[in-house]
């Protein structure tokens, strides 16, 4: 089965910081990865994928991520933080055949002044 | 992009009611539906992927007699919590993927129902 595991439970940053957020992955089969945002109490949105195209993979925001399968990692990353990337980040891996989504623990960013 | 609709966004009942949660596709046909509970600052846990026309698969751990799903029609999916208790309370969440995209094709999620159990 496939599963995401993700590094750290808070992270916190700085106005106008590199935002790192990191995601290990394992998968006996070629991964289908995903990055998603939560703002409080409301739904998912995506912000990248990887379906075994590009390794560094551009989503919205600014954000993107690289794929290396050396390290099994899909690490999210955004040059320059804003206050409005404070948020839930989840990791997640299609698993069971492609057709389940199984998210990681999470990531609370924190963005101060 | 595509929408997902859940309703209601917040519901209190008493113990031992039951509540339905809906799922709907807005501006599009969903053949394949996920119903997650995430508990207050964990992850998402996925209880069950309910396919259209057919029976819910659920996740190992979940009790598909209290947790109903049923997915009658390619926009809608429900779920129903049977006989709640207080540690039924948590975020539901569905997420729908569109007809015709594959088991990869992108899931569009719902806003979340919060469901608070007294």
């Amino acid at each position: 089965a496939q599963s995401v595991t993700q590094l750290g439970s808070h992270v916190s940053v700085s106005e106008g910081a590199l935002v790192l957020l990191r995601c290990n992955y394992s998968s006996s089969v070629p991964p289908y990865l995903f990055w998603y945002v939560q703002y409080p109490n409301q739904g998912l949105q995506l912000l990248l994928k990887y379906t075994s195209a590009a390794t560094l993979v551009k989503g919205i925001n600014g954000f993107e991520a690289e794929f290396k399968k050396s390290e099994t990692s899909f690490h999210l990353t955004k040059p320059s933080a804003h206050m409005s990337d404070a948020a839930e980040y989840f990791c997640a891996v299609l698993s069971g055949g492609y057709n389940k989504l199984i998210f990681g623990a999470g990531t609370r960013l924190a963005v101060h002044p | 992009g595509a929408v997902v609709s859940q309703h209601p966004s917040w519901v209190i009942c008493k113990s031992g009611t039951s509540v339905k949660i809906e799922c709907r596709s807005l501006d599009f046909q969903a053949t394949t539906m996920f119903w997650y509970r995430q508990f207050p600052k964990q992850s998402l846990m996925l209880m069950a992927t309910s396919n259209e026309g057919s029976k819910a698969t659920y996740e190992q751990g979940v009790e598909k007699d209290k947790f109903l799903i049923n997915h009658a029609s390619l926009t809608l999916s429900t779920l129903t919590v049977t006989s709640a208790h207080p540690e039924d309370s948590s975020f539901y969440i569905c997420s729908a993927r569109e007809a015709g995209t594959g088991n990869t094709g992108e899931l569009f999620f719902g806003e979340g129902s919060r469901l608070t159990v007294l």
